[in-house]
């Protein structure tokens, strides 16, 4: 079983703050999504990464899966209150059948 | 409008009791997979379907079923419950292999007693 660790658990900022998320293994996936998940609702998919080294950008979200493609990060610039929930990043095995999820950052961000 | 849905919502049960969540979805997605969420542990495969009559195990099958005869349904089956069952599970399909557009349906609050 590939293991993703993700850090930090919790974030808690002030509204316009810079912030980063880390995704890390020691297993080599296929590919690596980005979720985002509100109280009471199924994750939302933000962003898919498929190449070593690449990086996406999904306005104030910037996306990178690392060159050996064993981690990413996820950076948000000028964090706002609804940037506020659950990001869970998640990485697909080489068939991409199977997705193995990190435990996931709860973020708050305060007005 | 594109969605997996998922009934009931909410199902309080007591242990040995079998019974289905069914799942649905209205892409024509051949991908199909069932997930459980949990405090502390996240959230992890039990099984998934890459196309009708087509299932595997994922990381915690143990006390689970599937069914995949029609594209758009794919029922998870619980033949005892357990209280160790109880948790949050969502289903989600995708176009194919790799994952792209999936689409989680609004989760199942599963209580075993």
């Amino acid at each position: 079983t590939q293991l993703l660790e993700q850090s930090p658990q919790f974030l808690s900022i002030q509204e316009g703050e810079n912030l980063t998320v880390y995704c890390n293994s020691s297993s080599v996936f296929s590919s690596l999504q980005w979720y985002r998940q509100e109280p009471g609702e199924g994750p939302v998919l933000l962003v898919t990464v498929v190449t070593g080294g690449e990086v996406k950008k999904l306005k104030r979200l910037t996306f990178q899966f690392g060159d050996a493609r064993k981690d990413s990060s996820l950076h948000i610039t000028a964090a706002q209150p609804g940037d506020t929930g659950l990001y869970l990043c998640a990485g697909a095995n080489n068939a991409g059948n199977m997705l193995t999820f990190g435990g996931g950052t709860r973020l708050m961000v305060k007005p | 409008e594109a969605q997996v849905t998922q009934n009931p919502r909410y199902l309080i049960t007591v242990t040995g009791k079998k019974l289905t969540v069914t799942c649905s979805q209205n892409m024509n997605h051949e991908y199909m997979s069932w997930y459980r969420q949990d405090p502390g542990l996240g959230l992890r495969q039990i099984y998934y379907s890459m196309n009708v009559e087509v299932t595997d195990k994922g990381d915690v099958p143990e006390g689970y079923k599937v069914s995949r005869k029609e594209k758009r349904n794919f029922p998870l089956i619980l033949e005892s419950p357990s209280p160790n069952q109880t948790s949050l599970y969502f289903c989600a399909s995708a176009v194919g292999q790799g994952f792209y557009e999936q689409y989680f349906g609004p989760g199942t609050r599963l209580t075993v007693t």
